[in-house]
């Protein structure tokens, strides 16, 4: 069974701060990676994805990927309080045909 | 508007009486799936569609039924729903498994008593 793997947290951080999520996948053969957020009671919205090691900016968030210890992170520079949701870490399987989500990260940002 | 409509949003049903859950796309695209949502385990995918008539089981099938017989549509077939599988559900689509966007329609809570 191929997983990834998230701290539930919840992880928090004071407004101004750098949050730091982390996920780690068992499938070697994953290429693509996702991260999503999720407001309570709504549906997942894709934030960032990467495909290639090293780091991804977009804005405030910035996505890490090292392939060879199967790990994948998020920041989130300055978090503002709207920036309070779960984060589900999600990889497309090896064999291209499916997601896998992580349980998702909790994150409260406090004034 | 680009998007994923499910419905119903809510439905509470009874043990044993069959339901179906909608779901429709109208951005033409080819891959389909539906997730259930439970606390602690994340999203997990129940089944997915590459292309018309083309089903698959994803990780938690049992208890589902599903069919791809229009691009638009994908609906989600409980034939004798269980308390077990009271959750939150989701159905999404994107142009291929590896689309840099999946669109996720709102979630359908559902309750079997």
């Amino acid at each position: 069974q191929k997983e990834v793997e998230q701290n539930s947290g919840p992880l928090s951080v004071p407004e101004g701060a750098i949050a730091s999520l982390n996920c780690t996948y068992s499938d070697r053969g994953s290429q693509s990676f996702f991260w999503y957020r999720q407001y309570s009671g709504k549906s997942p919205e894709l934030i960032m994805s990467i495909y290639s090691n090293g780091d991804k900016e977009d804005g405030r968030f910035t996505a890490q990927l090292n392939k060879a210890s199967q790990y994948v992170s998020l920041l989130i520079r300055d978090s503002q309080p709207s920036d309070s949701a779960t984060y589900l870490c999600a990889a497309v399987s090896g064999g291209y045909n499916k997601l896998i989500f992580g349980a998702g990260t909790r994150l409260a940002v406090h004034p | 508007e680009a998007q994923v409509t499910q419905n119903p949003r809510y439905l509470i049903t009874v043990t044993g009486k069959k339901l179906t859950v909608t779901c429709s796309q109208n951005m033409n695209h080819e891959y389909m799936s539906w997730y259930r949502q439970d606390p602690g385990l994340g999203l997990r995918q129940i089944y997915y569609s590459m292309n018309v008539e083309v089903t698959d089981k994803g990780d938690v099938p049992e208890g589902y039924k599903v069919s791809r017989k229009e691009k638009r549509n994908f609906p989600l077939i409980l034939e004798s729903p269980s308390p077990n599988q009271t959750s939150l559900y989701f159905c999404a689509s994107s142009l291929s498994p590896t689309e840099i966007r999946q669109y996720f329609g709102p979630g359908t809570r559902l309750t079997v008593t």
